[in-house]
């Protein structure tokens, strides 16, 4: 059973503070991660994308793969009202993607 | 650039009844995928195409779902004798061949009474 785990949160932050989200996998064959964001009673709209070991940025969000630990992670820099929401990790293969529960995250203004 | 889409929104439907869901794609992806999602939880994956073949099928998919894209454009779900269970979010991504990104249309909220 492929599984991936996330702290279901929910987590607040004050509004300017760095937002950090955690995910661990269990099927090492997973080849792709993914972090997508889900407004309520929206569909996930994709934040980013990581395909190998270390660190991916792009403008206020870093995303972080370890592929011995199974870990993957989100940093969120200058939290905005605006990002919150769920987050929702994932990861698989381009067959099919296994998502976690996702974290809630609330900004507080 | 047109995203995903997917018809109808919202659907309500009694118990025992059948009820079909349109999904098209980007244009130029090649692949595509439905998934369902319930209250508090993420995307569960349903199944892929790759152009017009069926490759991946949950084996959590009851006998009473089917989906087809018989032109390898856009695709349908199909839920026969529709139980209150099948009350979700049906999903619907697409994804181009060589990147595994995926883009998921705006959904249809099933509910059955």
């Amino acid at each position: 059973q492929k599984e991936v785990e996330q702290n279901s949160g929910p987590l607040s932050v004050p509004e300017g503070a760095i937002a950090s989200l955690n995910c661990t996998y269990s099927d090492r064959g997973s080849q792709s991660f993914f972090w997508y964001r889900q407004y309520s009673g929206k569909s996930p709209e994709l934040i980013m994308s990581i395909y190998s070991n270390g660190d991916k940025e792009d403008g206020r969000f870093t995303a972080q793969l370890n592929k011995a630990s199974q870990y993957v992670s989100l940093l969120i820099r200058d939290s905005q009202p605006s990002d919150s929401a769920t987050y929702l990790c994932a990861g698989g293969s381009a067959r099919q993607l296994t998502f976690g529960s996702g974290t809630q995250l609330t900004v507080l203004p | 650039d047109t995203g995903v889409s997917q018809n109808p929104r919202h659907k309500i439907t009694k118990r025992g009844q059948n009820v079909t869901f349109r999904c098209d794609p980007i244009s130029e992806h090649n692949r595509l995928y439905w998934y369902r999602q319930t209250l508090g939880q993420g995307p569960e994956f349903l199944t892929y195409f790759q152009n017009e073949a069926q490759l991946e099928k949950s084996r959590l998919l009851s006998d009473r779902f089917s989906a087809e894209r018989p032109k390898g454009s856009f695709s349908t779900l199909e839920i026969q004798r529709t139980e209150q269970g099948d009350s979700a979010m049906y999903l619907c991504a697409s994804s181009l061949s060589g990147v595994d990104t995926q883009y998921f249309g705006p959904g249809t909220r099933l509910t059955v009474l």
